[in-house]
């Protein structure tokens, strides 16, 4: 149980153009998922914890506008890199409390972004 | 907020012999902490995590020790294997909520 998929596994796109990445938990629901950035060997950096059915909240400096996120059901979050540019590529993985022990996070297998 | 350091950033170790990884934590409210194992290029994978109310908890070859007083927190991995290589992230959970905080990650190499 616990497992969290996400798509694409990894994406290259045009700098100024909009990227959607999707992170689904497959046989649990999720009320909390989290989006996170990892840029090449550094650590996990929360981004912003979605919350189904509210806003997403943001941690500081992440802006909301460019990244936005969008919790509509127990089991998809969806995280938009909107007018992408080269610095936002990254590495990007979501993930999900699990059903019997909220504390524990499973992470998804992360997308790959690269903006040109 | 929490901050959480992890020392060291890099670790070579011979097969068989033991690795230890060290982690501190900032905020005394902090009441869970797990350990992921992340491969190059995949998603960081539970390897053990501990709460607050247990002083030590062991899996095979991986325990993981935690003194509350000092706030800090350690991974011993014993008789490692060249599969061991990775790199290792602790955490601590904000009591506030459900958010972690990470250290800053150790690889770990194993030469066989």
């Amino acid at each position: 149980g616990a497992v969290v998929s996400q798509h694409p596994s990894w994406v290259i796109c045009k700098s100024g153009t909009s990227v959607k990445i999707e992170c689904r938990s497959l046989d649990f629901q999720a009320t909390t998922m989290f989006w996170y950035r990892q840029f090449p060997k550094q650590s996990l950096m929360l981004m912003a914890t979605s919350n189904e059915g509210s806003k997403a909240t943001y941690e500081q400096g992440v802006e909301k506008d460019k990244f936005l996120i969008n919790h509509a059901s127990l089991t998809l979050s969806t995280l938009t890199v909107t007018s992408a540019h080269p610095e936002d590529s990254s590495f990007y993985i979501c993930s999900a409390g699990g059903p019997l022990r909220p504390d524990t996070q499973y992470f998804g297998p992360g997308t790959r972004l690269t903006v040109l | 907020g929490e901050n959480v350091e992890q020392h060291p950033s890099t670790l070579s170790v011979q097969e068989g012999d033991s690795a230890v990884i060290k982690c501190t934590y900032s905020d005394s409210a902090s009441n869970y902490f797990p350990w992921y194992k992340q491969e190059l290029g995949k998603r960081p994978q539970l390897i053990i995590d501990i709460r607050s109310n247990v002083g030590e908890k062991k899996d095979q070859r991986i325990a993981v020790t935690l003194n509350k007083t000092a706030k800090h927190f350690s991974l011993h991995i014993t008789e490692t294997q060249p599969e061991d290589s990775a790199v290792y992230f602790c955490a601590a959970k904000d009591n506030a909520g459900n958010m972690l905080t990470f250290g800053g990650g150790t690889r770990l190499m194993v030469k066989p």
